[in-house]
C-alpha cells in the first residue's frame, strides 16, 4: 500500500508570496493532519481535516488555511509569505474510526521564504 | 493544554548497547495516547511504538520497549541492541483520546540519538 505523499517536496517563494502544498493520504485514510516544523519552535499541529471538514485548528494566522476533497486529498495554503513561514511542513494521515489512530507522516515539503 | 517535556537534547551510544530515552507529559485526561516517532536526516517521520494509557501492559516492538509510568506521567524508550540505522531524531507525542474529537499530536522538542560504531 502506497504511503503519503506530498508535493511538492521543496519550494523556493518569496515574501508576499502565496503557496499552495498537496497531500495525498493513504488509501483507505480519511483524516489529514498539517504539522509545521521549525528548529526553533519544533513541531506544530496547523490543522486535522476530516470528511472535508476542518476538525481543529492550531495558533497560527489566518494566512494558514487548508481542505480537503472528497477523496480525502488536502491542500494547504499559505498566504502573504513571511520569512517564518520557512519550515519543513508535514502531512499525516489516519483512518479515524473510533479510537484514536495512528497517524502517519508523509516524506514533507520544505518551503524557503526569501 | 497537554505540554511533553524531552529533557535530553542529545545522546549518544555504542552499536550493540541498549539506551533509554525519557519524556514526561503533562494532562488532565485519564484516556490518551502515546507514541514515539524517529525522524532520521531524510526528516520522514516514522512511528517507532505506540501506547494507550488504558492498557497496563507496556508496549513492545522488536528491539523497542517502553516504561509506560502513568501516575509518574513518565513514558520511556528503551532501544536494545541499538544499530546504526537508530541514528535519527526521536520525537515522543501525545494524543487526546479520540472518540470524535480532534486527533492533535503534541510533540516534545525531540532528542538527538547518535549510534556509534
Amino acid at each position: 500500500k502506497a504511503g503519503v505523499t506530498q508535493t511538492p517536496r521543496y519550494l523556493i517563494k518569496t515574501r508576499g508570496q502565496q503557496v499552495t502544498l498537496s497531500c495525498s493520504p493513504i488509501s483507505g485514510h480519511r483524516s489529514v493532519s498539517w504539522y509545521q516544523q521549525t528548529p526553533g519552535q519544533g513541531l506544530q499541529f496547523l490543522f486535522e481535516y476530516f470528511s472535508e471538514t476542518q476538525r481543529n485548528k492550531g495558533n497560527f494566522p489566518g494566512r494558514f488555511s487548508g481542505r480537503q476533497f472528497s477523496n480525502s486529498r488536502s491542500e494547504m495554503n499559505v498566504s502573504t509569505l513571511e520569512l517564518g513561514d520557512s519550515a519543513l511542513y508535514l502531512c499525516a494521515s489516519s483512518k479515524r474510526g473510533t479510537e484514536a489512530e495512528t497517524q502517519y507522516f508523509g516524506p514533507g515539503t520544505r518551503l524557503l521564504v526569501l | 493544554a497537554q505540554t511533553v517535556t524531552q529533557s535530553q537534547p542529545e545522546m549518544s551510544v555504542q552499536e550493540a548497547e541498549t539506551v533509554t530515552l525519557s519524556c514526561t507529559y503533562d494532562t488532565s485526561e485519564n484516556n490518551y495516547y502515546l507514541f514515539w516517532y524517529k525522524q532520521p536526516p531524510s526528516r520522514q517521520m516514522i512511528l517507532v511504538i505506540r501506547q494507550e494509557a488504558y492498557k497496563q501492559q507496556n508496549a513492545t516492538e522488536n528491539r523497542f520497549s517502553v516504561n509506560f509510568q502513568k501516575a509518574a506521567k513518565s513514558f520511556s524508550l528503551k532501544i536494545s541492541d541499538s544499530q546504526l540505522g537508530d541514528t535519527a531524531m526521536y520525537f515522543c507525542a501525545f494524543m487526546s483520546s479520540g472518540q470524535g474529537g480532534s486527533e492533535k499530536l503534541v510533540f516534545g522538542k525531540g532528542t538527538k540519538l547518535t549510534v556509534n560504531p
